[in-house]
């Protein structure tokens, strides 16, 4: 399948456990991000990579962490899962050579904290 | 600190009407996009924009870009219920890393049949 992968679509987890999320690409994108999303927040930046095993931090980077081991796969790891971790989770792939063509994104992962 | 300013937060419309959703900052981007995204899915990229002043057209929508590089407008004429949706700006500050999207918080958009 084309595009972007996101697994689980839903999980509910119990606060204190540590929770992965995956994303797959078949895009052969050399960028991907992870993003959450939260009503009056709109989209916010967690990490993002910009190769295999190269990784950055967004603005709202504390409490995860991410791993890039091949070009089509990005995790995001909640370390120990809080209720403020309670959003909706999006991966992102962009195109970037010369010009920066946008992202692709995925259909998100909607994670309860209870 | 929020690097984009969208307005209005929500729109709620008859269909037929027309609309212009504001997208602002106090900065100069490289290039800004915007983003239809519907219940349950991810963003979709409309458009990008890159040179100031730069207006595209997308059937019923267009999309400007400010002189200044600043802030763009989308625009839709003669809206129907399938432009029901959350529109998102997002813009690729200069000097940042290329890649680096700001997005702004979206505009949700209802249009009544």
């Amino acid at each position: 399948d084309a595009g972007i992968t996101q697994s689980p679509r839903h999980k509910v987890t119990e606060t204190g456990t540590p929770v992965t999320l995956r994303c797959h690409q078949t895009e052969n994108h050399r960028y991907m991000y992870w993003y959450r999303q939260d009503p009056g927040h709109g989209l916010r930046l967690i990490h993002y990579s910009y190769g295999v095993k190269d990784t950055d931090k967004g603005e709202v980077s504390d409490g995860y962490s991410v791993s890039r081991s091949k070009t089509e796969d990005f995790l995001l790891t909640l370390e120990s899962a809080t209720s403020s971790q309670t959003s909706v989770y999006f991966c992102a792939t962009g195109r970037v050579d010369t010009a920066f063509y946008g992202y692709t994104f995925g259909s998100g992962t909607r994670l309860t904290v209870v | 600190t929020q690097l984009l300013e969208q307005s209005p937060q929500f729109l709620s419309i008859q269909e037929g009407e027309n609309l212009t959703v504001y997208c602002n900052s106090s900065s100069v981007f490289s290039s800004l996009q915007w983003y239809r995204q519907e219940p349950g899915e991810g963003p979709v990229l409309l458009v990008t924009v890159v040179t100031g002043g730069e207006v595209k057209k997308l059937k019923r929508l267009t999309f400007q870009f400010g002189d200044a590089r600043k802030d763009s407008s989308l625009h839709i004429t003669a809206a129907q219920p399938g432009d029901t949706g959350l529109y998102l700006c997002a813009g690729v500050s200069r000097g940042s890393t290329l890649g680096r999207l700001y997005f702004g918080r979206g505009t949700q958009l209802t249009v009544w049949p």
